[in-house]
């Protein structure tokens, strides 16, 4: 089942902030929100987690709706670097050493 | 540095072959797991563990195996019952504990010779 959606694809130019949006509806009261990215080849890199407070550390910002139905991750000032696939998961907090669900995600590409 | 260590890079099987995938964590994390990712897909959970001597069966656990006998391994085996084996492999870890995140390795690429 899917917990998220979020659009197959964006762009963005480079030194602009880059908006990722993602639903989950279905979101339930212990489940906190993820975001992971994926540079080609490589393993997904965690960038940032909340439960219904914005968050924001030296990689991202990010901003959950006060039904927590939605989010949205910020880059502030996107660079080519960040071109990725990007990932949003919802997971329980009381999940010990369980599985990330990880969908399709966003890919994300970042033009000159 | 601190970090999760995945080898080989690549690594070719000839069928009816077994063959183990390495990963190495020096993050004193408590819990590893190993995922499989196809072409244009989302990861799939193959095998987790918790704790040393203690693994359990993700999502897609026929045709591997596992062990942990130390706390920073967690090697994982791709068996000949494997039909289809050709993917990319990733390993994680994670601090046992609530909203822990993952942090994983760079992978490695198994393709059937």
């Amino acid at each position: 089942d899917a917990k998220t959606t979020q659009p197959p694809s964006m762009d963005c130019a480079e030194g602009r902030a880059a908006n990722l949006p993602c639903n989950h509806s279905t979101i339930s009261g212990n489940e906190y929100v993820y975001w992971y990215r994926q540079i080609h080849s490589q393993g997904p890199q965690y960038i940032i987690h909340g439960l219904k407070n914005n968050e924001t550390n030296e990689m991202a910002s990010l901003i959950i709706t006060e039904d927590r139905k939605s989010s949205t991750l910020i880059l502030p000032h996107a660079t080519l670097r960040d071109t990725a696939v990007y990932y949003c998961i919802v997971r329980p907090m009381d999940n010990y050493g369980q599985n990330f669900v990880f969908g399709p995600g966003t890919r994300l590409s970042v033009l000159p | 540095d601190g970090g999760i260590t995945q080898s080989p890079k690549y690594l070719f099987r000839k069928e009816g072959q077994n063959v183990t995938l390495s990963c190495e964590q020096n993050l004193n994390h408590d819990a590893m797991y190993w995922y499989r990712q196809d072409p244009g897909q989302g990861l799939r959970l193959i095998y987790y563990s918790q704790i040393v001597n203690d693994f359990q069966k993700g999502d897609i656990a026929e045709g591997y195996s596992v062990s942990r006998e130390k706390k920073e391994s967690f090697p994982l085996t791709v068996t000949s019952a494997q039909k289809n084996p050709t993917a990319f492999y990733l390993c994680a870890s994670s601090i046992k504990g609530l909203n822990q995140p993952q942090h994983f390795g760079d992978g490695t690429r198994l393709s059937i010779l």
